[in-house]
């Protein structure tokens, strides 16, 4: 069984200052874990992807993410946050096969001028 | 260029009509998904394909069919059977093999019933 909560429904940061997204999944095996964002409107675009080879993970637009095993976290991080970052983001843990994918529930975040 | 294509973008039906919505691939993608999308629920599987002419049910595969016939195309019907059918509806593809269990997706289509 797995499963991904996002902590947060919505964040509200102010363009410039830092961006923090948080993301804690459980799962049977060793999980892949995915960043996706969505603008209004619009399909998932990948932003970033654990697949184990580093627990540090940088994805496009300048975010990033870091896998902590023990804390079961996969956490987004901007060091500054930008107006074209205003979407929402969801968190999607994948454990093998072609149906074991889980997304979160989504968190839209706003980035205040 | 290569990716996945949704038509209609936005799409308006009747209640009692059925509609099919068009997703295609030029990914050479063996796997293709469609989910539905709400507010605040996140995503939801219909149904997915592993390859032509097979496909299995998703969690909430109730009042929609598919079909698989050629692998570039994943059409998605909505019936007459689906009780609250508004939503937003994403298509979705991933190659096979190990290691590559990444889902690219479509613009989506907005689907309102009036």
């Amino acid at each position: 069984a797995q499963s991904v909560t996002q902590l947060d429904s919505h964040v509200s940061v102010s363009e410039g200052t830092p961006v923090l997204l948080r993301c804690n999944y459980s799962s049977s095996y060793s999980p892949s874990l995915f960043w996706y964002v969505q603008h209004p409107n619009k399909g998932l675009q990948l932003l970033l992807k654990y697949t184990s080879a580093a627990t540090l993970v940088k994805g496009i637009n300048g975010f990033e993410a870091e896998f902590k095993k023990s804390e079961t976290s996969f956490h987004l991080t901007k060091p500054s946050a930008h107006m074209s970052d205003a979407a929402e983001y969801f968190c999607v843990v994948s454990a093998g096969g072609y149906q074991k994918v889980t997304f979160g529930t989504g968190t839209k975040l706003q980035v205040i001028p | 260029d290569g990716g996945i294509t949704q038509s209609p973008k936005y799409l308006f039906r009747k209640e009692g009509q059925n509609v099919t919505l068009s997703c295609e691939q030029n990914l050479n993608h063996d796997a293709m998904y469609w989910y539905r999308q709400d507010p605040g629920q996140g995503l939801r599987l219909i149904y997915y394909s592993q390859i032509v002419n097979d496909f299995q049910k998703g969690d909430i595969a109730e009042g929609y069919s598919v079909s698989r016939e050629k692998k570039e195309s994943f059409p998605l019907t909505v019936t007459s059977a689906q009780k609250n059918p508004t939503a937003f509806y994403l298509c979705a593809s991933r190659s096979a093999g190990a290691g590559t269990d990444t889902q690219y997706f479509g613009p989506g289509t907005r689907l309102t019933v009036l």
